[in-house]
């Protein structure tokens, strides 16, 4: 079965510059997060969606960062404009039920210039 | 509201000796669950182990368990016979489990411990 895909793995832009993450869950995973690493600290929740619903977005800088799940399946994560506060690593994580483990993708590595 | 707190940044340990790795959590759930995660360098997240509130007997997985004290609210993480490979960053994370409760389906994470394993 496969696992959480992210992609790109790696992304370099400069500030100012829109960028998108897509994120592939594990099959038939309803609960889908998006969350935000910096170096050295643990994962900090952006948004996650039950379905195609965003249900807990209290985090996410709505000035800047959009997100969607269209058919409750993929998801993308869009930064527009980007700062260079933003390099980080974006993580996606999946579960079957919202209060079960979470499965994490391998992340995109965000570099902003 | 939840927290989770590590109050370890770094841990050192002989290989093939157990390591104790320290969680403390707060929360105003009722019921919740707890998890721990290991990233190494490549930085990929992998499931460990889960702990629910409800759960008399503490978890196992292998080589690692958890060992639960529901009135100090800890949660610690325990490494025995460690390997070279279990050199990585150790996240504990804890979620409430109980539909209707504030922090229902929310995973909050700790600040993490390094572990290091010397050979």
């Amino acid at each position: 079965e496969a696992g959480v895909v992210q992609s790109p793995r790696y992304k370099i832009i400069e500030k100012k510059q829109p960028v998108a993450f897509w994120c592939n869950p594990i099959s038939g995973h309803n609960t889908l997060y998006w969350y935000l690493q910096n170096l050295g600290q643990g994962p900090e929740l952006l948004i996650r969606y039950e379905n195609e619903e965003a249900v807990d977005d209290s985090q996410l800088p709505k000035d800047r960062f959009s997100a969607e799940r269209l058919k409750g399946v993929d998801s993308t994560l869009k930064i527009q404009p980007a700062e260079l506060g933003d390099s980080a690593v974006y993580l996606c994580a999946s579960s079957l039920l919202p209060n079960a483990e979470a499965f994490f993708g391998q992340g995109t590595r965000l570099t902003v210039v | 509201a939840q927290k989770i707190t590590q109050t370890q940044p770094g841990m050192f340990v002989q290989e093939k000796e157990a390591v104790t790795l320290d969680c403390t959590y707060d929360t105003s759930d009722q019921s919740y669950g707890l998890f721990w995660y290991k990233q190494p360098s490549s930085g990929e997240m992998i499931f460990l182990i889960y702990q629910g509130s409800y759960d008399e007997q503490n978890a196992t997985e292998g080589r690692y368990s958890l060992n639960f004290q529901k009135a100090r609210k800890s949660a610690n993480l325990v490494i025995s016979a460690s390997q070279l490979g279990d050199s990585a960053m150790y996240f504990c994370a804890m979620r409430g489990s109980g539909a209707g409760g504030t922090s229902y389906g929310k995973l909050t994470f700790g600040q993490g411990t390094i572990l290091t394993v010397h050979p």
